[in-house]
């Protein structure tokens, strides 16, 4: 059965940085890739970024110069990094599986509820 | 980047309505349009792949289609359960966009 799981701290201090692991399982992360996507409360959804299954990344360039995407295939874990957050940071972040042009975002996270406040 | 323009942004629905949802892009896409549903509090879910396929355990009465640019989601004979909103994303081009999304509501 295919798995994402996002968790991290629900509540982040501005200019601070945001730590999001998604904790895949029923596929490999050598054989599909696992992109981020957030939701501004009552707002649409917005592509962050990607981490391939080679270990490849790619970013939004609207984000490019705070995100970082990683990843520990030994723990089937992903991992999303963005500083300097502000208020509009806050949002839903889900994480999804993408495995080639038939597979594209068949799976996701439950989502990991971030807020941005002092 | 590639702009999704999607509308209408709100539409209030009967049950039994046939809907359609459009989304216009700004440049080719090809065939590389999904379409997700999202309850409110849970995340998306894929309807269609690739423009116009059911994906798995989707019922019938979700139709895909593409004309040119501009690509639809279509419900026939809506059911309560098809209350949600709706997003696109084409996924030809990095950075890949989603249209705006539309929001269903019952009259």
């Amino acid at each position: 059965q295919v798995q994402l799981k996002e968790s991290g701290p629900g509540l982040v201090q501005p200019s601070q940085t945001l730590s999001l692991t998604c904790t895949v399982s029923g596929f490999s992360l050598t054989s599909y890739n696992v992109h981020w996507v957030r939701q501004p409360p009552g707002k649409g959804l917005e592509w962050m970024g990607r981490m391939r299954y080679n270990g490849d990344t790619s970013y939004n360039s609207a984000l490019k110069s705070r995100l970082s995407i990683s990843r520990d295939t030994s723990k089937n874990q992903v991992f999303l990094k963005m500083n300097s957050l502000q208020t509009d940071d806050t949002g839903t972040y889900y994480c999804t599986r993408v495995g080639g042009p038939y597979y594209v975002m068949d799976a996701w996270g439950q989502g990991a509820s971030v807020t941005v406040s002092s | 980047d590639i702009q999704m323009t999607q509308s209408p942004s709100s539409m209030s629905v009967s049950l039994g309505d046939t809907v359609t949802i459009t989304c216009r892009a700004s440049q080719d896409v090809g065939i590389y349009v999904n379409w997700f549903q999202q309850k409110p509090g849970k995340s998306p879910r894929r309807m269609i792949y690739r423009a116009a396929n059911l994906a798995d355990g989707v019922p019938s009465r979700f139709i895909g289609s593409r004309s040119g640019s501009d690509y639809s989601l279509t419900i026939s004979s809506l059911e309560s359960e098809d209350v949600a909103d709706y997003h696109c994303l084409q996924y030809d081009e990095y950075p890949w966009t989603f249209g705006g999304g539309t929001k269903l509501e019952l009259k």
